[in-house]
């Protein structure tokens, strides 16, 4: 199983809703990562999370808040957004995080946010 | 902070021709990889290439990465139609990996 698998695919909220994304790995990746992209634009580092321990936030708000409950899930909440969050966010993961071996992403979660 | 530049940002070109995107780093890299995502897709690797000067060929892809470490460059010999897509390069450098601004390359059949 060579797969990120992001779950909802498609996400509207509005700016006081309160939502999950979820991503699921099941390749012994001990690095995952999520980034942001927005259209015609390159995927932009949010979090790298290392053996379950968040390693690197990249001065992202705080309406963001990610979370990995362990070695196979990681899940990035959501709360009080603004329309300019409204991007495609990205899963990936890595066998570890010395950044030496190729990253698998997810299919994404399209998000939009009214 | 660092920034990988990729030229050009689109490219059209005809079914058959070559194709030919740069990737240019302020810093130098520990390595760099290349990435193809496909419209509406999700970034897929391709290759990584550690060491300076290094050559490295997929059929019809050859990626190359500069002496200096700084630089990279993905050529495309006689394009096909699944070859439509953006392709990035990701430099490694301070642990993390920076996304290139990508080249959106469309083919015209």
């Amino acid at each position: 199983d060579t797969e990120v698998t992001q779950t909802p695919k498609h996400l509207v909220m509005g700016m006081t809703n309160k939502k999950s994304l979820k991503c699921e790995q099941h390749m012994g990746h001990r690095a995952m990562y999520w980034y942001k992209q927005k259209a015609k634009k390159p995927p932009e580092l949010m979090f790298v999370y290392s053996y379950e321990k968040l390693s690197i936030n990249e001065s992202v708000p705080s309406r963001f808040s990610p979370e990995c409950p362990n070695s196979s899930l990681l899940n990035l909440h959501l709360h009080a957004l603004q329309p300019e969050d409204s991007a495609l966010y990205l899963c990936a993961s890595s066998q570890d995080d010395r950044m030496n071996t190729e990253a698998f992403f997810g299919q994404g979660t399209r998000l939009t946010v009214v | 902070g660092q920034q990988v530049m990729q030229i050009p940002q689109y490219q059209h070109v005809q079914e058959g021709e070559d194709f030919t995107t740069y990737c240019n780093s302020s810093t130098t890299l520990s390595n760099i990889q290349w990435y193809k995502q496909r419209p509406g897709g999700h970034p897929v690797f391709l290759i990584q290439l550690v060491k300076s000067g290094e050559v490295k060929k997929q059929k019809r892809l050859t990626f190359q990465f500069g002496e200096a470490k700084k630089n990279s460059s993905l050529h495309i010999t006689a394009t096909q139609t699944t070859d439509v897509g953006t392709y990035f390069c990701a430099g490694e450098g301070n642990e993390k990996l920076t996304f290139g601004t990508g080249t959106r390359l469309t083919i015209i059949p």
